[in-house]
């Protein structure tokens, strides 16, 4: 049963600490999202791919926040240095056509 | 920037009764979609609507697009303790899958 996997879970950090979290797309799904959940914003896109190639990040809060794909199976977003205002549950998707959602990476930065 | 208001907000229903929920937008669209996201869970795509007026069905759960095109319908029948969540609607920004979600309602069912 095909599905997107991420990790860590849930992660609990302080601030100024580095958190990278990685997203294991469906195989074959071309297009790669990330996107950030809160109680006050909702689901917000921050960035995604096509082919691996970034096409939109604008999103993402650059000065502290990096998302790359190294190969097609996975995807990686990066906080560095992590601040209190970061803590969310993020959420990687793929999808051609239909979008499939993992079931989320919360992260909590005391 | 845009805005897909969602409402209600949350509700709380008894298990067998019916649900109605809308999505509203000041801006016309192409494709309106229906995500429902369980606890602790992503969101799943219930339905997706691409003509104005089109009624879709899946199980209980049917959806319309509005004939205004700034609009969506999402109704469960005979609601049962499962279809807790919450329910977004959704945008397709740029034909891409570059979805653009609403503010969700959260539904509660209760036993």
């Amino acid at each position: 049963d095909a599905r997107v996997t991420q990790t860590p879970r849930h992660k609990v950090t302080e601030m100024g600490q580095e958190v990278t979290m990685r997203c294991q797309p469906i195989l074959g799904h071309n297009t790669v999202f990330w996107y950030r959940q809160t109680m006050m914003q909702g689901l917000e896109l921050l960035a995604y791919f096509r082919n691996r190639a970034p096409l939109d990040d604008s999103g993402m809060p650059k000065d502290r926040f990096s998302a790359e794909m190294p190969d097609a199976t996975l995807a990686t977003l990066k906080i560095q240095p992590s601040e209190p205002r970061d803590s969310a549950v993020y959420f990687c998707a793929s999808g051609t056509g239909e979008l499939f959602f993992g079931e989320g990476s919360r992260l909590t930065v005391l | 920037g845009q805005q897909l208001n969602q409402s209600p907000q949350s509700m709380f229903i008894q298990e067998g009764e019916d649900v109605s929920m809308n999505c509203t937008s000041s801006s016309i669209f192409n494709t309106w979609l229906w995500y429902k996201q369980d606890p602790g869970e992503g969101p799943v795509l219930l339905i997706a609507l691409y003509k104005a007026g089109e009624l879709t069905s899946n199980g209980r759960l049917t959806a319309q697009f509005g004939i205004t095109r700034k609009d969506s319908f999402l109704n469960i029948s005979a609601s049962i303790p499962s279809d807790v969540g919450i329910y977004f609607c959704a945008y397709d920004q740029t034909g891409a899958n570059n979805l653009f979600f609403g503010t969700g309602t959260r539904l509660t069912v209760i036993p």
